[in-house]
């Protein structure tokens, strides 16, 4: 069965800082994967996708970039955090069938940015 | 191409009924409905892919009129389990993969 880990789970971090979160999904291959971002009572809001290995599309110009250096790793990153980063991160895979692409979400990462 | 959902938030006592929305400006051709708890990712219910079609989860049930562009989430008989956030999400093609754009969601609470 696939699975999908996310981490750290809680980080708090003060303005400027950079930032890494990862993904990592088993058991399957050539995922589409997504990072989605959900303010304090937001609604989710894509902010990359991918659908392979160096393939990112960028959905909201902002201070976060995402890449993709193997088939089921994705990773968000900042150089310097700003107070708007705080969030919930959800990274998800979904399968590749446009129409049934139903996604499986991560546990989350909670950032605070102080 | 953010659906739009009402109501925004909705509060119920355990065995009433309620209905949420989801609408889109453009023609759909997927919808996706999940249900986040507090503090947790949201989880998949279902997906509905063509006009006309209806879907049911235990007590909670979907349709899907294509030719208006809107989909409907229905909670019968609720139980305390079903509060959360549910969201609906509108699939977007685009070169040949697809990615989801969700609404803002309707935080549904149902009470004893």
């Amino acid at each position: 069965s696939q699975t999908i880990h996310q981490w750290p789970a809680t980080l708090v971090q003060p303005v400027g800082s950079p930032l890494s979160l990862e993904c990592t999904v088993e058991g399957t291959s050539n995922p589409n994967l997504y990072w989605y971002r959900q303010a304090a009572g937001r609604g989710l809001q894509l902010l990359f996708y991918s659908v392979g290995i160096g393939q990112i599309s960028s959905e909201v110009p902002q201070n976060l970039s995402a890449s993709r250096p193997q088939d089921r790793q994705f990773i968000l990153s900042s150089k310097k955090l700003l107070l708007s980063d705080s969030g919930f991160y959800l990274c998800a895979w979904g399968a590749l069938r446009p129409g049934a692409n139903v996604l499986t979400f991560g546990a989350g990462s909670r950032l605070t940015v102080l | 191409q953010q659906p739009v959902q009402s109501p925004q938030a909705v509060i119920l006592r355990e065995g009433e009924d309620a209905v949420i929305n989801c609408s889109s400006s453009k023609a759909l051709y997927s919808v996706h409905w999940y249900r986040q708890k507090h503090g947790e990712a949201p989880v998949f219910l279902m997906i509905l892919l063509k006009g006309g079609e209806q879907k049911g989860h235990e007590k909670i049930s979907a349709s899907f009129n294509e030719k208006k562009q809107q989909s409907s989430l229905y909670l019968t008989a609720s139980q305390l389990s079903y509060s959360g956030t549910y969201f609906c999400g509108t699939g977007v093609s685009q070169g040949g993969s697809e990615k989801l754009v969700f609404g803002k969601g309707t935080k549904l609470t149902v009470n004893p």
